[in-house]
């Protein structure tokens, strides 16, 4: 089974200021892992997934997360906050044998200030 | 449309209702699956489908909840006797295969409210 752990429900930060969500996760087996985000109003979209190779994965909007295999975590950053990142964002693991279901965190909503 | 529709956007029921709620994923698309979102959390697995078939119905909570994918394209999630704690978002997603590395994507939800 698998399981993935947003510590921080919510990151208030300021506008072009760096940020950091953090994402640990648990598995038996190894896995596949992703980060999505809510736009408020809007459908779950994909930022940036891991499979394999570097272990610094890029996304969209600016956003890189890198995954570390010993700490069991991928955690996103983005070196300067907009207004408009301002969102819920969901980081997820699939296991190699699942063609199924997508693991979910609890989500991290990420506020900027101005 | 490009993307994956679910209809309605919002859906008000009475406990003890019956309701459905239907997913039209782009086009193509062999995989299909549901997943539910309650209040401040992430989503969580329902069933997903290859083809017409529900390859994996281990996320469904009770046997009040049931899915169907009759022709291999849209498909509709019914819920039996509705409870309060069945109030949800319930996103529809898609993609290309039921390969692991393939890209889900999601629909807006439909949001349901019972009363």
């Amino acid at each position: 089974a698998q399981s993935v752990t947003q510590l921080d429900s919510q990151v208030p930060v300021f506008e072009e200021a760096p940020v950091e969500l953090r994402c640990n996760y648990s598995s038996s087996v190894s896995v596949y892992l992703f980060w999505y985000v809510q736009y408020p109003n809007q459908g779950l979209q994909l930022l940036l997934k891991y499979l394999s190779g570097s272990t610094l994965v890029k996304g969209i909007n600016g956003f890189e997360a890198e995954f570390n295999k010993s700490q069991t975590s991928f955690h996103l950053r983005k070196p300067s906050v907009h207004i408009s990142d301002t969102a819920e964002y969901f980081c997820a693991v699939r296991s190699y044998s699942s063609a199924s279901k997508i693991i979910f965190g609890s989500g991290t909503r990420l506020s900027i200030r101005p | 449309g490009a993307g994956v529709s679910q209809t309605p956007s919002n859906k008000v029921t009475e406990k003890g209702k019956y309701v459905e709620l239907r997913c039209d994923p782009i086009s193509g698309h062999t995989a299909l699956y549901w997943y539910r979102q309650s209040l401040g959390q992430g989503p969580e697995f329902l069933i997903y489908f290859q083809g017409t078939g529900a390859a994996d119905d281990s996320g469904l909570p009770n046997d009040r909840f049931f899915a169907v994918r009759p022709e291999g394209s849209v498909s509709t999630l019914k819920i039996q006797r509705t409870e309060r704690g069945d109030s949800a978002v319930y996103l529809c997603a898609s993609s290309q295969t039921s390969g692991v590395q393939e890209t889900q994507y999601f629909g807006p939800g439909t949001r349901l409210l019972v009363l």
